[in-house]
């Protein structure tokens, strides 16, 4: 039984266009979080939610909107897409305790996003 | 400067042999510390949690020095399967922050 799933796991678009990546936790956890993981590796923090509000919006375009309708889903809308969109963006999960020193992330499969 | 440094490698070492990886980070008030590991075109996974007194899982073992800011991993005996990334995590104000990655590529 997945703990945390992304839909879709490959998603290959045009420039211009929009798209959205949906992420699931079954694991009661209250936090989710938006990672992109680029061509070089590096896993940076995008967003994060606590209990569907919004905790990080670290510098990113604002053509991507998160979006968290309820604490175990935390979807990732992207408007006109550009060429440096591609990569592969994880989604995870994990468990605060009155808001100190978090416990460990549980990542989903991830989103290969490509932009042609 | 990042708050998550690693020698990224590549660390190509025989079966058996015995790796240490490196880390170092900015924050002295960081809370807590991981080592994830991730294998290619897959998710990070954590692989273990890293505790001020050390801590050891079978051929792993991980060191916080706190003082000198830096995450040791050592693993003993190294497997085939133990090919992989290795990413430092540390947390801080209850954000994590990944270092690079090392890779391990570890040879018959």
């Amino acid at each position: 039984d997945t703990a945390v799933s992304q839909t879709p796991k490959y998603l290959v678009t045009q420039m211009g266009n929009d798209k959205s990546i949906k992420c699931e936790q079954n694991l009661g956890h209250d936090t989710m979080y938006w990672y992109k993981q680029d061509s070089k590796k590096f896993l940076k923090i995008m967003f994060s939610y606590n209990n569907k509000e919004l905790i990080i919006n670290e510098t990113v375009p604002n053509r991507f909107s998160p979006k968290s309708p309820d604490k175990a889903h935390l979807n990732l809308h992207i408007n006109s897409l550009e060429l440096g969109d591609s990569a592969v963006y994880f989604c995870a999960s994990s468990q605060e305790y009155g808001r100190v020193a978090v416990e460990t992330q549980y990542f989903g499969p991830g989103t290969r996003l490509l932009v042609l | 400067r990042k708050e998550v440094e690693q020698d990224p490698g590549p660390f190509n070492v025989p079966e058996g042999a015995t790796v240490a990886f490196n880390c170092t980070y900015s924050n002295s008030a960081s809370q807590s510390f991981f080592w994830y590991r991730q294998d290619c075109r897959k998710e990070p996974k954590l692989l273990m949690s890293v505790y001020s007194s050390g801590n050891e899982d079978g051929r792993f073992t991980a060191q916080l020095n706190r003082a000198s800011q830096y995450i040791s991993l050592l693993i003993r005996d190294s497997k085939l399967s133990d090919s992989a990334t290795y990413l430092c995590v540390v947390n801080y104000r209850n954000q994590f922050y990944f270092g690079t990655g090392t890779s391990l590529t570890v040879i018959p």
